[in-house]
């Protein structure tokens, strides 16, 4: 079963808009990280925003912020008014604290958000 | 604060060859970890080193190895290259959190771009 399930391959989306990028996660741990990342096309990773699984407030970074649903297993990225510089492939990411130590990330398969003028 | 430098950038070998590739992490940032990023597998987790150990290590034939040295800068190498190890190879630091590892947040660098023929 996918750790990461990032369920919009694509999207398109307005100048200006808001646009929520999904992402659902499997977890047995108690303690994890969630993460996204943005890729542009020249590809280097670009970490965004992070959300632990312990904290009760939802993350914000500038434009950025994830919305959290601990219950549902979910964490969306929520980015506002949208510019064209946020074209790019969006990873969803996970950390789970294995014992000994924490694994690598875990990513969902991203999703290719497309900005319109 | 300069970024995670990775280097070479591009890099054309042909099958049966080994490569190495060489990752400086963010001053201060004492674990790198390695990922591989294919279109079909997408991103996997190959290992982690900490101190110069390896921490953790993702599901990849004993052909992928790494190692780090006192200074935190890692290596990754591939012996016997085939054409599927083609991959943009991306390495990323983090500093260390003893007490919630989940929590560490991974810088990446722009990646290498590996072409097996």
């Amino acid at each position: 079963a996918q750790k990461i399930t990032q369920t919009q391959p694509g999207m398109f989306v307005q100048e200006k808009e808001a646009v929520t990028l999904d992402c659902t996660y499997d977890t047995s741990d108690q303690s994890y990280g969630l993460f996204w990342y943005k890729q542009p096309s020249s590809g280097e990773m670009i970490f965004l925003i992070y959300q632990g699984s312990y904290d009760e407030q939802n993350a914000t970074e500038g434009r950025y912020s994830l919305n959290f649903q601990k219950a549902r297993k979910s964490a969306n990225l929520v980015i506002s008014a949208s510019q064209l510089g946020d074209s790019a492939m969006y990873f969803c990411a996970m950390r789970e604290n294995s014992g000994g130590g924490a694994d690598g990330l875990t990513f969902g398969k991203g999703t290719h958000l497309i900005i319109q003028p | 604060k300069a970024g995670v430098t990775q280097t070479p950038r591009y890099l054309i070998k042909t099958r049966g060859q080994q490569v190495t590739l060489s990752c400086s992490p963010i001053s201060g940032h004492r674990s790198v970890s390695w990922y591989q990023q294919t279109p079909g597998q997408g991103l996997q987790f190959l290992f982690e080193y900490f101190s110069e150990t390896q921490r953790n290590k993702g599901n990849f034939p004993g052909r992928f190895s790494g190692r780090q040295f006192s200074n935190s800068r890692s290596e990754m190498n591939v012996s016997t290259l085939e054409l599927g190890d083609s991959a943009l190879y991306l390495c990323a630091s983090s500093l260390i959190n003893p007490v919630d590892l989940a929590r560490e947040t991974q810088y990446f660098g722009p990646g290498t771009r590996l072409l097996v023929l």
